[in-house]
C-alpha cells in the first residue's frame, strides 16, 4: 500500500546510546518532515526537507540529526539519547508548500529512554 | 508567525448526538489551506476534513463538517450522531500557501459516552 513507512515501531534505548529512525515514502513527495509528540504538547516539529537536498531545523532539534538520503528516505539520528528524548515520533511527507491534501503521516515510533 | 488554537483540551459527548471542537488561528495571509487530522489511541494520524480558505463553502464528510469563518479565522469541527469510533484526539491544522511546513494545534481530547 502507498503511504509513509517508519522503523521500528518501539524502541527502548539506555541513556547514552544512538540509533536512527528510519522513514520512506512512496508517493513521490518533495517534502519530509519529523515530528516528536509528548503529553499535552501536541506535535512540535524536530527537522524538515522541503526537497531533495534540503534539511531545516524546526522547533526542537537540539539532540537530533537528520539526512534526506534521496527523494524517498528521511532518517532521523540520536547521537547521544537522553530521558529528555522519550517520546512518540511521527514522519510525515507531503507534495509540498501550499499542498491542499496535507501530511500523510507513518504509524509512529514510540521510543524510550532510561 | 501563524498559530493555531485549541481551546479546548478535552471533550465529551454522548453517542449519537452532536459535538463542536473549535478552533482559531492567526495568519495575514489571504490563501491557505486548514485540516483537522484525528489520532485515534491506535495513534495514527487521520485526515478527517480539509478546507481551502478560497472557498466559502464548508467543507464536509460523511459524519463530519467545518464552520469556516474567514474573517473571524475560526474553522470549527462538527461530529454528527457521535460513534464509539470518534473517540480520539483531534488536532487542528493550518498550512499558508508560502510556507513549508503545517502548523498544528494543541490537540482536543474526544471522549465518546456510551
Amino acid at each position: 500500500n502507498a503511504g509513509v513507512t517508519q522503523t521500528p515501531k518501539f524502541q527502548v534505548l539506555k541513556t547514552g546510546q544512538s540509533m536512527t529512525l528510519q522513514c520512506a515514502q512512496d508517493m513521490n513527495h518533495n517534502s519530509m518532515y519529523w515530528y516528536r509528540q509528548d503529553p499535552g504538547m501536541g506535535l512540535r516539529l524536530i527537522y524538515y526537507s522541503a526537497s531533495e537536498g534540503t534539511t531545516d531545523k524546526g522547533e526542537v532539534p537540539n539532540g537530533y540529526n537528520v539526512s534526506r538520503l534521496n527523494k524517498r528516505e528521511f532518517s532521523l539520528r540520536l547521537e547521544s539519547a537522553a530521558p529528555s528524548q522519550t517520546s512518540v515520533y511521527f514522519c510525515a511527507s507531503s507534495g509540498g508548500r501550499g499542498t491542499d491534501y496535507g501530511y500523510t503521516f507513518g504509524s509512529g515510533t514510540r521510543l524510550t529512554v532510561v | 508567525a501563524q498559530t493555531v488554537t485549541q481551546s479546548q483540551p478535552e471533550m465529551s459527548v454522548q453517542e449519537a448526538e452532536t459535538v463542536t471542537l473549535s478552533c482559531t488561528y492567526d495568519t495575514s495571509e489571504s490563501d491557505y489551506y486548514l485540516f483537522w487530522y484525528k489520532q485515534p489511541p491506535s495513534r495514527q494520524m487521520i485526515l478527517v476534513i480539509r478546507q481551502e480558505a478560497y472557498k466559502q463553502q464548508n467543507a464536509t464528510e460523511n459524519r463530519f463538517s467545518v464552520n469556516f469563518q474567514k474573517a473571524a479565522k475560526s474553522f470549527s469541527l462538527k461530529i454528527s450522531d457521535s460513534q464509539l469510533g470518534d473517540a480520539a484526539m483531534y488536532f487542528c491544522a493550518y498550512w499558508g500557501t508560502s510556507y513549508d511546513k503545517v502548523i498544528f494545534g494543541p490537540g482536543t481530547s474526544l471522549s465518546v459516552i456510551p
